[in-house]
């Protein structure tokens, strides 16, 4: 099955500083990924995704490339605020019958510091 | 987006008993899922809900001991069966509304197994 992988485990920033947080996945089958925020005590949100027929995509601060050959993924975030402070996760799905089954990374602990 | 509605938000149980938990939705989705998420952990995908027959299970998950059930398009439940402390967990449904959409979370269900 799919085995993802996400480092670092914890990342603390200045604000208005950039993190990057890397993701690797190991089924080619796999082509759709998507990032979660979760805040403390409340549910995953989906902040991002990108599909495997894309290289990247980009909403507002927040950005996410993908090397389908390298089976790598990472998230980017460009000028960062205390509020953008959560566990995000990573995650990839196959198509198919295992559509929307996600298989996700560990999380990295996001901190950022005013 | 999806207005996902579970239930109970938090429980405390005693080891050996079994607890239920509710999954509604505000309209009809494709699919629906149950997710794990030990303490401080990332999620881990328990089962497929698919209406109307039985679910479908992940490696490491079993039906007696996670029954679950789906009788409609907007509803699912979640059955924790014959607990222990192992089981104390975030439970969470997810969902998808269609063929190529995100996936949404339900807030969770925190169970603490004393």
């Amino acid at each position: 099955g799919e085995n993802v992988e996400q480092h670092p485990s914890t990342l603390s920033v200045q604000e208005g500083d950039s993190a990057v947080i890397k993701c690797t996945y190991s089924d080619s089958a796999s082509n759709y990924f998507p990032w979660y925020k979760q805040e403390l005590g409340k549910r995953p949100q989906l902040i991002i995704d990108i599909r495997s027929n894309v290289g990247e995509k980009k909403d507002q601060r927040i950005a996410v490339t993908l090397n389908k050959t390298a089976k790598h993924f990472s998230l980017h975030i460009t000028e960062t605020q205390p509020e953008d402070s959560a566990v995000y996760f990573c995650a990839a799905c196959a198509g198919g019958t295992s559509y929307g089954k996600l298989t996700f990374g560990q999380g990295t602990i996001l901190t950022v510091h005013p | 987006s999806a207005v996902i509605s579970q239930k109970p938000s938090r429980d405390i149980c005693q080891r050996g008993t079994s607890l239920t938990i509710q999954c509604q939705v505000d309209s009809q989705v494709t699919m629906m899922f149950w997710y794990r998420q030990q303490p401080g952990q990332s999620l881990t995908l328990i089962a497929t809900a698919n209406q109307g027959s039985e679910a479908t299970y992940e490696s490491g998950f079993v039906i007696d001991k996670f029954p679950i059930s789906r009788p409609n398009l907007t509803f699912s439940t979640l059955t924790v069966s014959n607990m222990s402390p192992e089981d104390s967990s975030i439970y969470l449904c997810s969902v998808i509304r269609g063929i190529n959409t995100e996936a949404f979370f339900g807030q969770g269900t925190r169970l603490t197994v004393v």
